[in-house]
């Protein structure tokens, strides 16, 4: 089983300032890595598949980067609406692993 | 644009089987564009991979939930089902129904199960 570990668990962020959020796979997983966006009370929403495409009507700001093992989601400018759970998942097998998620609060 | 429902019991009692149904609409169930899967979240905790299930009838399960977990579907309602057997209060918890082809482009709004006596 290929596990992903997030971090850090918590990142705390002033509005208007970049976010930063790292996610490293156990194995490669190619570019077959996703991340999702978790508020209270609602599913998760797609918002990176690919490592690095943006999902039908994602915002610009939301961008991701990385192969292999090592990647990365960026938050260019925090609007109150991106504070939030954020998951990245590895679908390299069709049984796909998420790591644990890193948190986004207001600094 | 796909839309998934779960159904079923909020609550199970220990040592029983919990049962799950997710309803497609806006798609054939039997389309070979889509794996059917199951995610589960404890109460604030992280997102955790149950199984999935193909138009083939090839399924997946999470090698920790292997020997608890059966995912079926049902071609003629449009549904898939997840059964896991001798619960326990760890599984108390958020089940999402999914569709998807890589990525999960697709979630049921979820439903809690709690395992209680």
């Amino acid at each position: 089983e290929i596990v992903m570990t997030q971090s850090p668990a918590t990142l705390s962020v002033s509005p208007g300032e970049r976010a930063t959020l790292s996610c490293r796979a156990s194995q490669s997983v190619s570019s077959n890595l996703a991340w999702y966006q978790q508020k209270p009370g609602q599913a998760p929403r797609l918002l990176i598949y690919g490592a690095s495409t943006r999902a039908t009507g994602i915002p610009a700001r939301f961008s991701g980067s990385g192969s292999g093992t090592e990647f990365t989601l960026t938050i260019s400018s925090l609007q109150s609406e991106d504070f939030a759970v954020y998951y990245c998942q590895q679908y390299n097998n069709w049984a796909g692993t998420f790591g644990q998620g890193t948190k986004v609060e207001i600094k | 644009q796909l839309q998934l429902q779960e159904s079923g019991p909020g609550l199970v009692k220990p040592s029983e089987t919990l049962s799950l149904t997710c309803t497609v609409s806006g798609g054939s169930i039997s389309s070979s564009s889509y794996y059917w899967g199951w995610i589960r979240q404890p109460p604030g905790k992280g997102l955790e991979w149950i199984g999935s299930i193909y138009y083939s009838g090839s399924t997946y399960y999470n090698p920790s939930l292997k020997s608890r977990v059966t995912i079926s579907v049902d071609t003629s309602k449009n549904q898939f089902s997840l059964k896991l057997s001798s619960v326990t209060a760890a599984d108390t918890a958020v089940y999402y129904c999914s569709g998807y082809y890589g990525p999960i482009d697709y979630w049921g709004q979820g439903t809690l199960v709690t395992v209680s006596s």
